[in-house]
């Protein structure tokens, strides 16, 4: 069965530049969900989308941004990178509209290293 | 705001031997939730509850829904080295059709001597 993509699986950057992510959900999943992971910790919930549409926002700084597209996909947006956004991000995904079936499917992640 | 509490953080069993995790929480959620998380990896489901009082397995795997709809756990039966790895249970609360975010406990760590 088809698994929620994200892409890339890692990336390096340096200090005050800018990197996006990128998530691709289960197909006909209609809600994505952004968690930040950091070393040794559990999943912070940082915003999710429905429809499109921001559904609720988590401890997500100013410096980070996203959107979902007309075709479900995600990007999360982050600018002026601090060394301490280094951490496994995750994107879930999950069926609203039908009832019962909106358990929340993770990806592999992206590791994100800042120097 | 909402807080999980999973335990124990960590264990070290002999191969074979069951397993036994729980969360607890001061507020309640109408869904739980337990993953499995291996380094550098995603979260895999292994059991989703999503009612009071719920018994689910999964093979080897057990879960239950606390009555008070505040607390769940989580029983591996004969366990084997594949089952290492970190457990997190999760629960969400939701009330109306729309994204719901998880909340995490903090993960049970779990070491297998073969």
């Amino acid at each position: 069965a088809a698994g929620v993509i994200q892409s890339p699986r890692h990336l390096i950057k340096e200090k005050r530049e800018t990197a996006t992510l990128k998530c691709y959900p289960i197909p006909r999943h209609d809600t994505v969900y952004w968690y930040q992971q950091g070393p040794g910790q559990d999943p912070q919930f940082l915003i999710s989308f429905y429809e499109k549409m921001q559904s609720d926002k988590g401890s997500i700084p100013d410096r980070f941004s996203a959107q979902q597209f007309s075709d479900y996909h995600s990007e999360l947006n982050m600018s002026s990178l601090e060394l301490g956004d280094s951490a496994l991000y995750f994107c879930a995904s999950s069926l609203e509209k039908r009832e019962g079936t909106d358990t929340q499917y993770f990806g592999p992640g992206t590791r994100l290293t800042v120097l | 705001g909402q807080q999980l509490n999973q335990s124990p953080q960590s264990m070290f069993i002999q191969e074979g031997e069951d397993v036994s995790m729980n969360c607890t929480s001061s507020s309640i959620f109408n869904t739980w939730l337990w993953y499995k998380q291996d380094p550098g990896e995603g979260p895999v489901l292994l059991i989703a509850l999503y009612k009071a009082g719920e018994l689910t397995s999964n093979g080897r795997l057990t879960a239950q829904f606390g009555i008070t709809r505040k607390d769940s756990f989580l029983n591996i039966s004969a366990s084997i080295p594949s089952d290492v790895g970190i457990y997190f249970c999760a629960g969400q609360l939701k009330w109306v059709q729309g994204a719901q975010k998880l909340v995490f406990g903090q993960g049970t760590r779990l070491t297998i001597n073969p």
